[in-house]
């Protein structure tokens, strides 16, 4: 079976600096996707970015950026310039490649922005 | 964007009671969809696995017959926490699958449940 592992329970940043966030997974499969999610306060789950494992190219979104090492079955998410609204949980989750697969999570760590 | 809404985002029953909370997909057909349970400051814990027009797929150590889903349409499926106890209270989220190509997972609101 999958696993994610989100070795860090709670991070801390300051406003504007940069933060990365680390998640592993152990997976006998080629191909999969990975996710980052963002839980903030309201506790609506929002999709931060997707990372298709055939792509050699790391995903970015804006800010956000991943760290994909397929080998290492390491998969970082880098935050730049850090906002007061980043704060929130963020959940790092594994996919298998069929349409119906469900998600794998890790534990979550929760993110706190300091100005 | 694709759209999941949840009714009621708030419920308090009492004990022995039923609840049913609803998962929509406001703009888009999904034939399947997912029930999960998160506890405080935990992750989200999948319940099951709800396909239109057949039975549920339960994950293990869920009690079918406490957590009743019914996927009656490709826009709709349902909860029934059936005689509800307070270990029962939690927060309850759906999410449904979207199309081709990523099949992503759209999440709902979510519905935080207090039994009494």
């Amino acid at each position: 079976a999958q696993t994610v592992t989100q070795s860090q329970p709670e991070m801390s940043v300051q406003e504007a600096e940069t933060v990365t966030l680390s998640c592993t997974y152990d997976t006998s499969e080629s191909d999969y996707y990975l996710f980052w999610y963002k839980q903030p306060p309201s506790r609506q789950m929002i999709l931060v970015i997707r990372q298709e494992a055939y792509k050699q190219q790391n995903a970015t979104e804006n800010r956000f950026s991943v760290n994909f090492q397929k080998a290492a079955k390491s998969f970082s998410l880098k935050i730049s310039d850090s906002q007061l609204g980043d704060a929130a949980m963020y959940f790092c989750a594994y996919r298998g490649q069929g349409g119906s697969e469900k998600l794998v999570f890790g534990k979550g760590m929760k993110l706190t922005v300091n100005p | 964007g694709a759209v999941v809404s949840q009714h009621p985002s708030w419920v308090i029953c009492k004990s022995g009671t039923s609840v049913k909370i609803e998962c929509r997909s406001l703009d888009f057909q999904a034939t399947t969809m997912f029930w999960y349970r998160q506890f405080p400051k935990q992750s989200l814990m999948l319940m099951a696995t709800s396909n239109e027009g057949s039975k549920a797929t339960y994950e293990q150590g869920v009690e079918k017959d406490k957590f009743l889903i019914n996927h009656a349409s490709l826009t709709l499926s349902t909860l029934t926490v059936t005689s509800a106890h307070p270990e029962d209270s939690s927060f309850y989220i759906c999410s449904a699958i979207g199309a081709l190509p990523t099949y992503e997972q759209y999440f709902g609101p979510g519905t935080r449940l207090t039994v009494t």
